[in-house]
């Protein structure tokens, strides 16, 4: 199983919005609404930000949220703050029963 | 609080056995729909879901390594643990235990709760 396909950074200012794609196939993103992404900070735990496409965990703010579009997902970061700055990966369950990941995108806070 | 910690070797030779352990707290292993697991990262590279072990004993591995991997659990000491066979160079990484969302279907393979990981090397 092929990892889904992130863009490799994307950067943006204080305040503003970004959005980070997650593309797959039908196979996986495409299929089914298992779609959880992950922020990694050097040095600290992984943290689930989404899953489920739109669903936050406890404690996540609002400012995380997903969307899914045929065989691409989204992250969209409202209101950026230097504390974004991490990396973004993104999962998708698969007709094989196991999730895959995707190469993850470094997010810069400019 | 739930935690989890992971342990073993930071480095190991080629063709030996990798052994990890993943300590945790804050929940019981044979709690109904509870399920822990390892990702692993190779530097620079994408995560990989490696193996799961739920409440009731059910293994759950990655097909494309399920030759080499084991995991196991201990209910009295909240542990689990992984074996990797034969390791190579291609298997160093950054090894994660992760607890799963919940214990059926998709969610299965969300991972609400990591722990810091453990950066393994493999190298002659």
């Amino acid at each position: 199983q092929s990892a889904l396909t992130q863009p490799a950074s994307v950067s943006g200012s204080p305040g503003q919005s970004i959005t980070i794609t997650c593309t797959g196939a039908s196979s996986d993103v495409g299929g089914y609404d298992f779609v959880s992404w992950y922020q990694l900070h050097p040095g600290k735990a992984p943290k689930l930000i989404l899953y489920d496409v739109t669903n936050r965990p406890s404690g996540v703010s609002a400012r995380f949220s997903g969307s899914k579009s045929g065989n691409t997902a989204s992250l969209t970061i409202s209101g950026l703050q230097a504390e974004d700055e991490a990396d973004y990966h993104c999962s998708s369950y698969t007709y094989n029963s196991i999730p895959v990941f995707g190469g993850g995108t470094r997010v810069t806070v400019l | 609080q739930v935690t989890l910690r992971e342990s073993g070797p930071a480095l190991m030779k080629p063709t030996q056995t990798l052994t990890l352990t993943c300590a945790f707290s804050g929940f019981s292993l044979a709690t109904r729909e509870m399920c822990v697991g390892w990702v692993r990262q190779p530097p620079g590279k994408a995560l990989e879901w490696l193996a799961l072990i739920d409440w009731d004993d059910d293994k759950f591995y990655n097909k494309s390594l399920r030759t080499r991997l084991t995991i196991s659990r201990d209910i009295s000491k909240n542990q689990v643990v992984l074996t990797v066979t034969d390791v190579d160079p291609a298997d160093t990484a950054t090894y994660y235990c992760v607890r799963s969302l919940r214990g059926y279907g998709g969610d299965r393979y969300a991972f609400d709760v990591w722990g810091r990981g453990t950066l393994v090397t493999v190298s002659s």
